[in-house]
């Protein structure tokens, strides 16, 4: 099977723009959960989806969206970009949602100048 | 919500010695804990979980242990080796209209020989 992959790799933009970054799923994964990862923060939770539906969120500002397509792929946007934003950010899917394992996909690296 | 401690931040232990990560979580309704391993530029991966039904569950030289009503959880890695150099982080489900991996911290694990 094919691994989770996320597109773009690698992401560099200026202060108040907006950046929106994709997921695929390994297939017959259906729930896709978001991770901000920073140093020192860790990961943290940004959402989950689950066909289609946004079934849990963190505490992040609403800056930061998500949706999910029928085919279970899932992106994220983030709108106002603030230098703060400069992190890694992960997906991780499962088949229905922990306590299923979750698989990371190698992230997407944004720099925000 | 829900919140997760990690200790230590870093943990430095000669190869062949054994390493303790502590986890403390807040919301006694959480039920499933699991362990990644992020190694330097790449995504992480489960290595061991344990649910609440549990108090211990071992793999090879992986452990871990729960304790429910104290609300904390360890790994255990014994004989350590350098390959189990990388930072470690625990996680705690959130179980709220749908399902939430929180995550401590991180461990960054030295093994030198």
């Amino acid at each position: 099977k094919a691994g989770v992959t996320q597109t773009p790799r690698y992401l560099i933009k200026t202060r108040g723009q907006q950046v929106t970054l994709s997921c695929s799923p390994i297939s017959g994964h259906r729930s896709v959960s978001w991770y901000q990862q920073t140093p020192g923060q860790g990961l943290q939770f940004l959402f989950e989806y689950f066909s289609e539906t946004q079934r849990n969120k963190g505490n992040f500002p609403g800056r930061f969206s998500g949706r999910q397509f029928s085919n279970s792929r899932s992106e994220m946007n983030v709108s106002t970009l603030e230098l703060g934003d400069s992190a890694l950010y992960l997906c991780a899917t499962s088949v229905s949602g922990p306590p299923e394992t979750q698989y990371f996909g190698p992230g997407t690296r944004l720099l925000v100048l | 919500g829900e919140n997760v401690e990690q200790h230590p931040s870093t943990l430095s232990v000669q190869e062949g010695d054994s390493a303790v990560i502590k986890c403390t979580y807040s919301d006694s309704a959480s039920n499933y804990f699991p362990w990644y391993k992020q190694e330097l530029g790449k995504r992480p991966q489960l290595i061991i979980d344990i649910r609440s039904n549990v108090g211990e569950k071992k793999d090879q030289r992986i452990a871990v242990t729960l304790n429910k009503t104290a609300k904390h959880f360890s790994l255990h890695i014994t004989e350590t080796q350098p390959e189990d150099s990388a930072v470690y982080f625990c996680a705690a489900m959130v179980n709220q209209a749908g399902t939430a991996l929180i995550f401590g911290k991180g461990t960054t694990l030295s093994v030198s020989s």
